[in-house]
């Protein structure tokens, strides 16, 4: 079965730092791009960072970019999210997702993430 | 960056009802569209991809039509497991991947 774990969330205060993990089992984790996706409360899905398979292509959202930095680690078969200077509106749950192709920015080819993590909770307050 | 707009933002269905979820792009995406159903407190759930391909384990009361910028969402006999939040997913121009903002599907 594919699973997913997140791990790594918890209160954090503005300015601080927090590293989320995301344990993958069930598939050939570097055969997969993985995305990191989070929701505010009450609030909808928000892309935040993509990886490829082999960890060598990175993308992010704008409103993260040059403070997270998303890696893997095929070895241990983990996906992480370093997040640096959070701030609050980066309050949300987080969750992993598998790609079903090798690469992030592709033609022509449908891509789709499934399945996803069960989400960990990163609150930024003081 | 492509925007997705979704219509209506909620709505409230009885049992066994056909419901239907629209979903504009703000640039034509031929069918790299995707559907996801959210429960509360669990993670999303991909249900179509491709605009109209079912995904496996989804009940086939589930349907996605359209192709460009238009597209539609139909549970053909909404079932009390089905209410849920549902989102879709355009994949055409990535990244940024980009979520429409949502439709909730309530109990009337």
């Amino acid at each position: 079965e594919v699973q997913l774990v997140e791990s790594g969330g918890g209160l954090v205060q503005p300015g601080g730092s927090l590293r989320l993990s995301c344990a993958a089992s069930g598939f050939t984790f570097s055969s997969y791009a993985m995305t990191w996706v989070r929701q505010a409360p009450g609030k909808g899905l928000e892309w935040v960072s993509a990886i490829s398979g082999s960890g060598d292509s990175t993308y992010y959202a704008d409103s993260v970019k040059g403070r997270f930095t998303i890696s893997r680690d095929n070895s241990k078969n983990t996906l992480y999210l370093q997040m640096n200077s959070l701030r609050a509106e980066d309050t949300a749950v987080y969750y992993c997702a598998k790609s079903n192709l090798y690469i992030v920015v592709v033609v022509a080819a449908y891509k789709w993430f499934d399945p996803w993590g069960q989400g960990t909770l990163v609150t930024v307050s003081s | 960056d492509i925007q997705m707009t979704q219509s209506p933002s909620s709505l409230s269905a009885s049992v066994g009802d056909r419901v239907t979820i629209t979903c504009r792009a703000s640039q034509s995406i031929s069918t790299y569209l995707n559907w996801y159903q959210q429960k509360p407190g669990k993670a999303p759930k991909v249900l179509i991809y491709a605009a109209s391909s079912l995904q496996s384990g989804v009940p086939s009361r589930f349907s996605g039509s359209g192709s460009g910028t238009d597209f539609t969402l139909t549970i053909s006999s909404v079932q009390p497991e089905d209410f849920a939040t549902y989102y879709c997913e355009q994949s055409y121009s990535t990244p940024p991947i980009t979520f429409g903002q949502g439709t909730r599907v309530e109990i009337k």
